[in-house]
């Protein structure tokens, strides 16, 4: 199975603060013959279902604020809110569907300062 | 929108039936999902069925246990759970596509327990 690493494993950030989360996966999550790159970001708020950030890498879903954004390729794949706010709180997974079976990261708590 | 039900406490060795009722897109042209998530070991994908059918795919720790299945006219999932095992204990929720999982409905909670 591919397995998805994320750090850290947690992060404290002042409202107004960058943040950045760390994906790596154990093998290439690129689709060797649909040339996609199945890679995908949630966010976990308390008490709720994950909600879909970002698919294949970049991606960004309808609603989510610009501050948002996500790279990578390969392996490395990286989260980053440019301007932490106080709905950012939760939890960040990233999750590879390109080799079965799919696989989730760990999960990273952002917490606010 | 997605709803799961079904979840309840069930002996080792017993058997549950998850559904989930779809609404508000074209069930039948989309592919699903059941994910669990459970404290130890976070969210785990467990099988996925095409949109049309019948190709299905599962973990290994339930190939031979669980049964995904869909019924396109009633817009409802399904996943048949055998062989329960403590381990299975977690929430399961149900999801829209396979390789790009965009949409969680609330979960369901499914005990193994005696």
């Amino acid at each position: 199975d591919v397995v998805m690493t994320q750090s850290p494993l947690s992060l404290s950030v002042t409202p107004g603060q960058a943040a950045s989360i760390y994906c790596t996966s154990s093998q290439s999550v690129l689709h060797s013959s649909e040339g996609f790159t199945y890679l995908n970001w949630y966010h976990e708020r308390p008490g709720q279902s994950p909600r879909r950030l970002f698919s294949h890498v970049s991606k960004r879903d309808s609603g989510v604020p610009a501050r948002f954004s996500a790279s990578g390729s390969g392996t490395d794949f990286t989260l980053q809110i440019s301007g932490v706010q106080a709905e950012d709180v939760g939890i960040y997974y990233c999750m590879q569907g390109t080799h079965f079976p799919l696989t989730f990261g760990g999960g990273t708590k952002l917490e606010i300062k | 929108q997605l709803l799961a039900s079904g979840g309840d406490l069930a002996r080792p060795g017993g058997s549950l039936r998850l559904s989930c009722a779809a609404s508000g897109f074209t069930f039948r042209i989309y592919d699903m999902s059941w994910v669990r998530q459970t404290p130890g070991k976070g969210l785990e994908w467990v099988a996925g069925v095409r949109g049309g059918g019948p190709e299905t795919f599962y973990t290994d720790s339930v190939k031979g246990r669980f049964t995904i299945s869909r019924d396109n006219f009633k817009n409802m999932l399904y996943l048949e759970m055998k062989s329960l095992r403590a381990e299975d204990t977690a929430v399961y929720y149900c999801a829209k596509s396979i390789r790009e999982i965009e949409m969680w409905g609330p979960g369901t909670r499914v005990t193994v327990s005696t």
